[in-house]
């Protein structure tokens, strides 16, 4: 069972549509971070949220931390074949364990 | 612009061949870290490094180990390669602990026959 659960796993959807893809834990985390990983690739950092009910925004992506710090989610409006890749959520537990946790991902696939 | 390499994209070995893959970074970051990435598993962290010659075990870590001689390169080692460690391994480091960016290498896909 993985301590993140991401949802969906696969998403595919047309060019302008909006989507939401979540991050969900029981467990409560002092900070939460959402990678995008391509093809070929390692994956690349988004976005870092630290504060409960925090919300960011990067151009048409929306990142919100949940109040209670156990959840998140990402938000693309207008998405576009560029966004295409896998979205990975990854956090650090609260209570001292150093070590970055990560969902198994969001595989989001934009055709034209 | 911050870089992290590693040795190989591609390799295939043989069961029981004695493997390393070998990460490089030249951002002077303390921290060092090997994942291994399997479909519907995410990245699971296998060893990582906080300084020079340290070394802490992940959550995965048999079957492997881990070099850090020198601050830029941390190694992976696979004792004895078998079928089951077939899978995408990715390098990754940051500045500090906790939650700070860490950088990814591109990664290397082995296959294990």
């Amino acid at each position: 069972t993985q301590l993140l659960e991401q949802s969906p796993q696969f998403l595919s959807i047309q060019e302008g549509e909006n989507l939401t893809v979540y991050c969900n834990s029981s467990s409560v985390f002092s900070s939460l971070q959402w990678y995008r990983q391509e093809p070929g690739e390692g994956p690349v950092l988004l976005v870092t949220v630290v504060t409960g009910g925090e919300v960011k925004k990067l151009k048409r992506l929306t990142f919100q931390f949940g109040d209670a710090r156990k959840d998140s989610s990402l938000h693309i409006t207008a998405a576009q074949p560029g966004d295409t890749g896998l979205y990975l959520c990854a956090g650090f537990l609260s209570g001292g364990y150093n070590k970055l946790i990560f969902g198994a991902g969001t595989r989001l696939a934009v055709h034209p | 612009d911050v870089k992290v390499t590693q040795s190989s994209r591609y390799l295939v070995k043989r069961t029981g061949e004695k493997v390393f893959l070998e990460c490089v970074q030249d951002m002077d970051h303390e921290n060092m870290f090997w994942y291994r990435q399997d479909p519907g598993l995410g990245l699971r962290l296998i060893y990582f490094s906080y300084d020079v010659k340290m070394k802490e075990k992940g959550d995965i870590p048999e079957g492997y180990s881990v070099s850090r001689e020198k601050k830029e390169r941390f190694s992976l080692i696979l004792e004895s390669a078998s079928t089951n460690q077939t899978s995408m391994y990715l390098c990754a480091s940051s500045l500090l602990q906790g939650g700070f960016e860490q950088f990814f290498g591109p990664g290397t896909r082995l296959t294990v026959l």
